[in-house]
């Protein structure tokens, strides 16, 4: 158990979907990331907020939208996905932004299917 | 722009066996580097890091890794590889964000 949970564990959607990827943590920590795993690629960097602010965008199509209203909660939004966004969705977070040298703490992910 | 490379994609032991996952990172100045270990159905989770000092860093569950700024390397190492090993390690650089690389499946065989 790292402190960062994430809902839900699977997903499945059509391309005309709307759903909704959830990270909470319970560490008290300021900063939140979203990544995206596919399989032989880097994990890929898709959004940072720090202290609720949106820190980083890492040219993340708009069919993505971030949310999160407070330290602790997390959104990913999905609407009009493409079957190449399936992956394995990564939330993580650390005390401050990564900038500073922290140590980052993942969810389980959600590993997300577009039909 | 900063990277990382871990050159093997697959590597397979025995149990009992040593283990030695490369690392190479490609950054100007003085790196601050991570091992990271993510086992299936799981998120990652830090296994050591490096920032200066000593530099053969010390981790969680046995493992240890050696900064050689000569080799721009950062490899992780275990004397004695147990089962439970087998996960993917990924090894990161730490630049304005942190940057991981491919990746390295390490399957363990009894």
């Amino acid at each position: 158990e790292t402190g960062v949970t994430q809902t839900p564990r699977h997903l499945v959607m059509g391309m005309t979907n709307k759903k909704s990827l959830k990270c909470e943590q319970h560490l008290g920590h300021n900063a939140m990331y979203w990544y995206k795993q596919s399989a032989k690629k880097p994990l890929e960097l898709m959004f940072v907020y720090n202290f609720k602010e949106q820190t980083e965008n890492n040219s993340v199509p708009s069919r993505f939208s971030p949310e999160c209203p407070n330290s602790s909660h997390l959104f990913l939004h999905l609407h009009t996905l493409q079957p190449e966004d399936s992956a394995l969705y990564l939330c993580a977070s650390s005390q401050e932004d990564v900038g500073t040298n922290e140590k980052l703490f993942f969810g389980s992910g959600t590993q997300l299917s577009v039909l | 722009a900063q990277s990382v490379t871990q050159p093997d994609i697959h590597i397979t032991v025995s149990e009992g066996a040593s283990l030695e996952l490369r690392c190479n990172y490609s950054y100007g100045a003085t790196p601050y580097l991570f091992w990271y270990v993510q086992s299936p159905g799981q998120g990652l989770q830090l296994l050591l890091k490096y920032f200066s000092g000593d530099t053969l860093v010390q981790g969680i569950k046995g493992f240890e890794a050696e900064f050689k700024r000569s080799q721009s390397s950062f490899n992780l190492r275990k004397p004695s590889v147990h089962w439970s090993d087998a996960a993917e390690y990924f090894c990161a650089v730490v630049d304005d964000k942190l940057i991981f690389g491919t990746g390295t499946r390490l399957q363990v065989f009894p």
